[in-house]
Formats: C-alpha cells, structure tokens, sequence
C-alpha cells in the first residue's frame, strides 16, 4: 500500500511571492490535514480537510489557504510568502472518524525555503 | 477544549525503560490518545493509541489511569535508535479536533 506522497520534497521561492504543495493520501482515506514545523519547533497545525469540506482550521493568517479534490488529494497554498514561512510542511492522512481520529499518516514533507 | 502537555526533554541511557507522561485535564469521554515519534527531516510514525486502561504493542506500552487526565508512554530497553521527539495527541471524536502536545525530545546516551 503506498504510503502519503507529498511533492515537492524541495522548493525555494522568494519573498512576496506564491507556493503550492501537494498531497495525496493513502488509498481509502479521505481525511488529510496539514502542519508547518520551523526548526526546533512542534507541529502548528494547519487545516483538515475531510470530504473535500475544511473540518479544522488551526491560527494562521488567511494567506494560507487549503482545498481537497474528489479523489481526497489536497493542496495547500501559501501567498505573499514571507521569511517566517520557512519550514517543513507536513501533510498527514488518515479514514477521519471514531477511534481512527488521531491515527494518521504522514508524509515526508515538503521543505520550504523562502529567501 | 482537551490541551496536552508534556515535557520539553528527557534523557536516559541505553536498556532502560522510558516513560514520558503526557497530561489532557479536559480530556472529552471518547477522545482517543495516540503517540506519535519524529526523527529530524522526516514526518511522525504513530507508535500507540489507546482509550483506557493499558495497550501494548510490539514497540511500546501506553498506560491511561481511570480519570484519563494523563497517559504514559512507556518504551521498554530503549536503544540508541530511539533519540527522537516523542508527541502526544488527543483526537477529539466528536468534532474531530486534534490536539498535539508540543513534543518530548529523548535523548538516548550509551
């Protein structure tokens, strides 16, 4: 079974502008949520998405921004990027209900660099 | 609103048994508690989740006294390998809120 893909692994932008970071889940889930993580850091969360409606939202700015496709794939997109945007985003997925709540998949992560 | 706490960091040395303690005063009656380890540059693996009482499995054993207001994490003869960050989350089931904790650096000595 394939685990969660999250592309890219790897991307470097620069200040002001905009960043989309992709996830595809694990086959037969439908819950994904999203975490930033800066270095030394705990996991901030970001978003869940279940069904592609937004269960969940943690405290970030409205610049962040989230949607799942019918297939539960997600994207989450970042604008008017700053230097504090610099960090691991991490993607997680899960079935989403009952005692599954809490049992989740992660991805590798997309690192993000703003310069 | 359950929040979770637990300790910035803990040490230990090699084969012996770890227990790091997570606390969620307000804790809901069916949120479930998962523990969850984070090697450097890569995303948490789940370890354990359990209700109540006490779960275990090939890695790790979880302990949740009556009350659910903590839970303890218990790695038997750690190793090495074991260096990571250690996190609690309560999953709340009825509006499917997760609750992380800010995570528990082990450090493993030799």
């Amino acid at each position: 079974k394939a685990g969660v893909t999250q592309t890219p692994r790897y991307l470097i932008k620069t200040r002001g502008q905009q960043v989309t970071l992709s996830c595809s889940p694990i086959s037969g889930h439908r819950s994904v949520s999203w975490y930033q993580q800066t270095p030394g850091q705990g996991l901030q969360f970001l978003f869940e998405y279940f069904s592609e409606t937004q269960r969940n939202k943690g405290n970030f700015p409205g610049r962040f921004s989230g949607r799942q496709f019918s297939n539960s794939r997600s994207e989450m997109n970042v604008s008017t990027l700053e230097l504090g945007d610099s960090a691991l985003y991490l993607c997680a997925s899960g079935l989403g209900g009952g005692s599954s709540t809490g049992e989740l998949f992660f991805g590798e992560g997309s690192r993000l660099t703003v310069l | 609103l359950a929040k979770t706490t637990q300790p910035i960091s803990m040490d230990s040395y090699e084969g012996q048994e770890v227990n790091i303690t997570c606390s969620h005063n307000n804790i809901a009656t069916n949120d479930y508690i998962t523990w969850y380890q984070q090697f450097p540059s890569q995303g948490p693996r789940f370890i354990i989740q359990g209700y109540k009482t006490k779960v275990t499995n090939e890695v790790a054993s979880l302990f949740i006294p009556a009350d659910r207001k903590s839970s303890t994490l218990s790695l038997p003869r750690v190793s090495l390998s074991d260096t990571a960050v250690y996190y609690c989350l309560v999953g709340a089931v009825s509006n499917y809120q997760l609750i992380w904790g800010a995570g528990t650096k082990l450090i493993i000595k030799p």
